[in-house]
């Protein structure tokens, strides 16, 4: 079954304690993405990557970073969580021609 | 700037009734167009898209849209509204034909029994 997997699907944590995100395809897309989704402001995209080792900032990068060594994993990393990172977070993948495929979702709480 | 806006925030239909969740844009060229859908405590989904050719697009669930190019809206329609179609529904739009998508701010359809 084609899927995006993310672990863990909810997080609580405190503030400047470092955590990844993991997010991992079956489908051999070559781009992967990370939104947050926070109410009112729909869909922000942190940052992409189209293909292995190439990776690009979206629209709200800050305080956030990725790596893509495998073309299946693309995990997201807080180094130093704050309280205005408590979101919905998505990993999305695409085939091309702008169809996504997204993960489950995490839910982040930083306190 | 380029942007996606949907309109209203909700939409309240009665089950039976159509529906229709408005979404238009402020995009350059011709550019690749979407709906998903989310569903409470799920990721998004896609429910259709328009590339090229027809204006009415069919997608999943019975949901249709309908491309109008000099008003440069995509408007989500359904002639017979279900319960179970209550939930967030966001367009987007891919300006280069690519992998990049440009988001409304989602619009919550709750269809009343």
């Amino acid at each position: 079954e084609a899927q995006v997997t993310q672990n863990p699907r909810y997080l609580i944590t405190v503030t400047g304690k470092k955590l990844t995100v993991t997010c991992s395809q079956n489908m051999n897309h070559e781009y992967m993405s990370w939104y947050r989704q926070d109410p009112g402001l729909g869909l922000r995209q942190i940052y992409y990557s189209m293909n292995v080792e190439v990776t690009d900032k979206g629209d709200v990068p800050e305080g956030y970073k990725v790596s893509r060594k495998e073309k299946r994993n693309f995990p997201l990393i807080l180094e130093s969580p704050s309280p205005n990172q408590t979101s919905l977070y998505f990993c999305a993948t695409n085939k091309g021609e702008g169809e996504q495929y997204f993960g489950p979702g995490t839910r982040l709480t930083v306190t | 700037a380029q942007s996606v806006a949907q309109p209203e925030d909700q939409v309240n239909v009665a089950e039976g009734n159509p529906l229709t969740v408005k979404c238009t844009y402020s995009v350059s060229g011709n550019p690749y167009l979407f709906w998903y859908v989310q569903y409470p405590n799920r990721g998004l989904q896609f429910l259709l898209k328009y590339i090229t050719g027809d204006n009415l697009v069919k997608g999943s669930y019975g949901f249709e849209a309908e491309f109008n190019k000099s008003q440069t809206s995509f408007h989500l329609k359904k002639p017979s509204a279900l319960v179970s179609d209550s939930a967030l529904y966001f367009c987007a739009v891919s300006p280069h034909s690519n992998y990049q998508l440009i988001w409304g701010a989602g619009t919550k359809l709750i269809i009343k029994p």
